[in-house]
């Protein structure tokens, strides 16, 4: 089974700090994502990477930024992290030339 | 733009009795169209999926869904809930993958909350 792991299920930081959410997949995927999750919106695209140390924005890319120096880790990292970015984290890996993505536990990230 | 819509922000329903969430999509190009579901504190699960062929996709769970092109939908049914299919439920669109890798465009979310 594929196993798509987030480094934390509970986050809790302050304005301005910088945040690292890391996402590791175990099923040697060449495609990884990251969305946020909040209620009303569904999930939606932050970053994605296509392979190593390549990263295409998403939807909603605005301070946020990206790093994958290994192929099975994706980290997304907050600069400066703010009240508006309290929300749920979803991490997702899908293979090149399928159609499905799968998806971690999601890491909810407050801050306060 | 691809767009998806979920007509139904929430959908209560007494177990056993028959469920349909839907879905309506935009696109000017071919898509494939996914359901995946949400059980509290989980990340998604894929329930089903249409990529072409048959326009009655059955899932895991008991679950299926009908492609209508002509009126871009994609509902979700299951003829008997069970207390389990307590979820948050999310339709998403893709075009055809282009260089390997398919964006998905979700909805809003629908959830289901089966009562005894």
């Amino acid at each position: 089974d594929v196993k798509v792991t987030q480094s934390s299920r509970y986050l809790v930081k302050r304005t301005g700090e910088k945040v690292f959410l890391e996402c590791v997949q175990d099923m040697d995927h060449e495609n990884m994502f990251w969305y946020r999750q909040d209620p009303g919106l569904g999930l939606r695209l932050i970053y994605f990477s296509y392979d190593v140390k390549m990263k295409e924005k998403g939807d909603i890319p605005e301070g946020y930024s990206v790093s994958r120096e290994k192929k099975e880790r994706f980290s997304l990292i907050l600069e400066s992290a703010s009240t508006n970015q309290t929300s749920m984290y979803l991490c997702a890996s899908s293979s090149t030339g399928t159609d499905t993505q799968y998806f971690g536990p999601g890491t909810r990230l407050t801050v306060l | 733009a691809q767009s998806v819509t979920q007509l139904d922000s929430q959908v209560p329903v007494f177990e056993e009795a028959p469920v349909e969430l839907r879905c309506n999509y935009s696109s000017s190009v071919s898509v494939y169209l996914f359901w995946y579901v949400q059980y509290p504190n989980q990340g998604l699960q894929l329930l089903l999926k249409y990529l072409s062929g048959s326009t009655l996709v059955k899932g895991i769970n008991g679950f299926e869904a009908e492609f209508n092109k002509s009126q871009t939908s994609f509902h979700l049914r299951k003829p008997s809930v069970h207390i389990s299919d307590t979820a948050e439920y999310f339709c998403a669109v893709s075009e055809s993958p282009m260089r390997g890798y398919n964006k998905l465009i979700f909805g809003a979310g629908t959830r289901l909350a089966v009562h005894p």
